[in-house]
């Protein structure tokens, strides 16, 4: 089983400031199988990219996502009030056997 | 606009099987592309995948709990469903269900992403 882990645990930031994410696997996540979500609270999680790096429909600019291998990123260029949630990753190179990282808290500053 | 929605009991008591369905609307269930997931997560933790399925019944569990998970699909009703046996305090969660996307890869199928996302549902296990 593929174990991503996230770091930092939580992100303290101010609205306008840049945010950066990471994602690490415990082995290579073939072909990029790699997903984020954005979860806030009382709310399901919501898509934001997929493949590492390819956003999903309705998803902003400013989230950008890059990395291969066992290191991933998630970038959210310019951080807006909604975006301080929490973001997961997911890989799904192990495919059928999925895995999620335990979560990054962006909070506000 | 794809939506899924679970239903089931809120509460169940530890030993029994926890029972639960999630309504596909605004979409197929029978569509090609797609396996349909559950995923829970126990309050204030990260998510976890307890498994998946096709429309034709084909079906993937997570390994850790393959023991206990059974789901099934019913395409009359654009439905999928999901049973958890044996449920003790630690199978309290918000169960969401979720569509997943198959990729085909070099003529290999992975399945991968899940969306969208049902609201997600809250059971709990107590006596």
């Amino acid at each position: 089983e593929i174990v991503l882990t996230q770091s930092p645990g939580t992100l303290s930031l101010s609205p306008g400031e840049r945010a950066t994410l990471s994602c690490r696997a415990s082995q290579s996540v073939s072909s990029s199988y790699l997903a984020w979500y954005q979860q806030k609270p009382g709310q399901a999680p919501r898509l934001l990219i997929y493949g590492a790096s390819s956003r999903a429909t309705g998803i902003p600019d400013r989230f950008s996502g890059s990395g291969s291998g066992t290191d991933f990123t998630l970038t959210i260029s310019r951080l807006e009030p909604e975006d301080f949630a929490v973001y997961y990753c997911q890989q799904y190179g192990s495919s059928p056997v999925f895995t999620f990282g335990p979560g990054t808290k962006v909070d506000i500053k | 606009q794809l939506q899924l929605q679970e239903s089931g009991p809120g509460l169940v008591k530890p030993s029994e099987t926890l029972s639960l369905t999630c309504t596909v609307s605004g979409g197929s269930i029978s569509s090609s592309s797609y396996y349909w997931g559950w995923i829970r997560q126990p309050p204030g933790k990260g998510l976890e995948w307890i498994g998946s399925i096709y429309y034709s019944g084909s079906t993937y569990y997570n390994p850790s709990l393959k023991s206990r998970v059974t789901i099934s699909v019913d395409t009359s009703k654009n439905q999928f469903s999901l049973k958890l046996s044996s449920v003790t305090a630690a199978d309290t969660a918000v169960y969401y269900c979720a569509r997943q996307t198959m990729i085909t890869f070099g003529g290999v199928i992975v399945l991968g992403w899940f969306d969208p996302w049902g609201q997600g549902t809250l059971v709990t296990v107590s006596s």
